[in-house]
């Protein structure tokens, strides 16, 4: 069975500062993997997703991500983060029986002004 | 592009109450739509996989004559709270993906906020 793990549950960093929100996998093959954020209240939205090719991965709003096969993680990246950036973070695994998304239980990012 | 709208945003309603939740892909035509299940800062819970034309799929757990969904069309999906009581109250958000293929990215509503009394 595919699973997501998000270790942290709340991160806070300044604005201004780099971040990583790590994410690690369980699956059988090759993983369609997926990031997204919710902010409260609303539904969630694509940041970026990896299927196959080149493992460091360009999302939207300066997002990246890195899948690294031997670790099996993706984590995310932004080099600056904005205050804008506060919110919900849900890393996701697709495939399997059903082509649906496992979802990680999320980090919590607070930025600091 | 890829927009889905839910609707409606919020809920209130008495126990005993049908609530009816829709799901609509507004640029796209949605070949598979996913209702989940959020608790207060909780991840999402997927309760069914509803393709057009078809029966939905529910997940283990979930009571199909509880939450009633119809795939009428490429770009609409309902879900039906019947009876709802008090624990039915949560957050509902849908997704819509085009394909079949999990290597297409599901595009999410903003959810439904829904409290029974």
């Amino acid at each position: 069975a595919q699973s997501v793990t998000q270790p942290d549950i709340h991160i806070t960093v300044s604005e201004g500062a780099s971040l990583e929100l790590r994410c690690n996998y369980s699956y059988g093959a090759t993983p369609y993997l997926f990031w997204y954020v919710q902010s409260p209240g609303q539904g969630l939205q694509l940041l970026l997703k990896y299927f196959s090719g080149d493992t460091l991965v360009q999302g939207i709003k300066g997002f990246e991500a890195e899948f690294k096969r031997s670790q099996s993680s993706f984590n995310l990246r932004k080099p600056s983060v904005h205050w804008s950036d506060a919110a919900e973070y849900f890393c996701a695994v697709g495939g399997g029986g059903g082509n649906k998304l496992t979802f990680g239980t999320g980090t919590q990012l607070k930025v600091e002004l | 592009g890829a927009v889905v709208s839910q609707h409606p945003s919020w809920v209130i309603c008495k126990s005993g109450t049908s609530v009816k939740i829709e799901c609509r892909s507004l640029d796209f035509q949605a070949t598979t739509m996913f209702w989940y299940r959020q608790f207060p800062k909780q991840s999402l819970m997927l309760m069914a996989t509803s393709n057009e034309g078809s029966k939905a799929t529910y997940e283990q757990g979930v009571e199909k004559d509880k939450f009633l969904i119809n795939h009428a069309s490429l770009t609409l999906s309902t879900l039906t709270v019947t009876s709802a009581h008090p624990e039915d109250s949560s957050f509902y958000i849908c997704s819509a993906r085009l394909g079949a293929n999990s290597n297409q990215p599901q595009h999410f509503g903003d959810g439904t906020r829904l409290s029974i009394l």
